[in-house]
């Protein structure tokens, strides 16, 4: 199982220049999140998309838009990349938690670096 | 609403000696509660979870945390820390049934010789 899967793994932009982060999870979860990691503040919540066809505003979402493609993918936009969105960025995918054995845990991708320079 | 409190940024331990890292939460409601570990430039990893079943959690490479209701803390511990323990570790909270995920700030694990 390859779990959670993000591309690309690097980028650097120009301030001003947009590009979308891909996301993809296997794991047939109803939701998925992106975050952001900056040093000393641990991961702060974007966007997430609790089932396909909603998506709502998380801690830090000015200067994002995301897009709930199918159950599969949700893709993070930066329209006019600033030097603030300088971060590495997240995806992650969860089951809510039930009666059930699913734990509701988040299943994390491996990172995307982003450096606007 | 929400909150984690790692009350160490930076934990420095020697190889073969005890680690504990500190975690008090906050929680309107009945929590889960997880800790992740992140090795430099890579991924978060489940290292075990809480989710009001026994209080005492086991979870990967020998880290286990205790639920301690009354003092709202969730401290993950190592009886005999390893040079590969040396990571990025979160602590973090849930409500049950809930979609927010809150993280603390990370806790820095160093593992000396």
């Amino acid at each position: 199982n390859a779990g959670v899967t993000q591309t690309p793994k690097f980028q650097v932009l120009k301030t001003g220049q947009s590009m979308t982060l891909q996301c993809a999870q296997d794991m047939n979860h109803n939701s998925m999140y992106w975050y952001r990691q900056d040093p000393g503040m641990g991961l702060r919540l974007i966007y997430y998309s609790a089932s396909e066809g909603t998506t709502d505003k998380g801690e830090v979402p000015n200067g994002y838009n995301v897009s709930r493609l199918n159950k599969r993918e949700f893709s993070l936009r930066l329209e006019s990349a600033a030097p603030s969105q300088t971060s590495v960025y997240f995806c992650a995918s969860s089951e809510l938690r039930t009666s059930g054995s699913n734990t509701g845990e988040l299943f994390f991708g491996e990172g995307s670096r982003l450096t606007v320079l | 609403a929400q909150s984690v409190t790692q009350l160490d940024s930076h934990v420095s331990v020697s190889e073969g000696t005890p680690v504990l890292l500190r975690c008090n939460y906050s929680s309107s409601y009945s929590p889960s509660l997880f800790w992740y570990v992140q090795h430099p430039n890579k991924g978060l990893q489940l290292l075990l979870k809480y989710t009001s079943a026994a209080t005492l959690v086991k979870g990967i490479n020998g880290f286990e945390a205790e639920f301690k209701k009354s003092e709202t803390s969730f401290h993950l511990t190592k009886p005999s820390a390893h040079m590969s323990d040396a990571a990025e570790y979160f602590c973090v909270v849930s409500h049950n049934y809930g979609q927010n995920f809150v993280f603390g700030p990370g806790t820095r694990l160093s593992v000396l010789p």
